[in-house]
């Protein structure tokens, strides 16, 4: 069957550490995958896509790898700061159709 | 420019009542979909328009769920009865034409049946 799996336990990190999310799938085979952010009570809102054949994409403080041999993304947050404190949410696409993954609470302490 | 906007933002009814939530996509985006999200889940993929043809509803439940976006512009879910596991957040959101790889949420409808 097919299985998104993010990290299963809630990330705490100082200020100013790098945050780092895991995602592993199986049963797919995406074209792309996405990042999204997540904050309670609000809709999730993009962040990154990083393609089949592209295997890292920066933007600002944050920065995605895929690998599609061991099927796994890595999401960094460097010099986090309080504010990325939120629920990331990784999702692999196929054509239109996004499958998510359950996300991963992080927070970062001041 | 406005984001996806979807009413109401909480709803509370008794179960075997009916529902309805309203979603209006970013303007000129063509494609919108209806999410449902479970608490410490991820969202899931109810149904997805091209305009005002439903492409894709496979998830949905027919039996007591239905949809429609009539004019190709703004959307209404139902949900006729409601039962008590359909408590969740129903999110909307919507892409542009030929860009469907960046989809737009909305802040979802958070149902609670009980």
């Amino acid at each position: 069957s097919q299985k998104i799996e993010q990290n299963s336990e809630a990330l705490n990190i100082q200020e100013g550490k790098t945050a780092t999310l895991t995602c592993n799938y199986t049963n797919y085979s995406p074209a792309y995958l996405q990042w999204y952010r997540q904050d309670p009570g609000r809709g999730p809102v993009f962040l990154l896509l990083i393609r089949e054949n592209e295997k890292e994409k920066r933007k600002e403080r944050l920065k995605v790898t895929f690998d599609t041999t061991l099927k796994q993304s890595l999401f960094h947050i460097t010099a986090s700061q309080p504010a990325d404190s939120a629920t990331y949410l990784c999702a692999l696409a196929d054509d239109y159709k996004l499958s998510f993954g359950a996300g991963t609470t992080v927070t970062v302490r001041a | 420019e406005a984001g996806v906007v979807q009413s109401p933002r909480y709803k509370i009814i008794e179960k075997k009542q009916p529902v309805a939530f309203w979603c209006n996509p970013i303007s000129g985006h063509n494609t919108l979909y209806w999410y449902l999200q479970n608490l410490g889940q991820g969202p899931e993929l109810l149904i997805r328009y091209e305009n005002e043809e439903a492409v894709d509803d496979s998830q949905l439940p027919k039996d007591r769920f239905s949809a429609e976006r009539l004019k190709g512009v703004d959307s209404t879910l139902k949900i006729q009865p409601a039962e008590l596991g359909d408590s969740a957040v129903y999110l909307c959101a919507s892409s542009a034409r030929g860009e469907t790889d960046t989809q737009y949420f909305g802040p979802g409808t958070r149902l609670t049946v009980l």
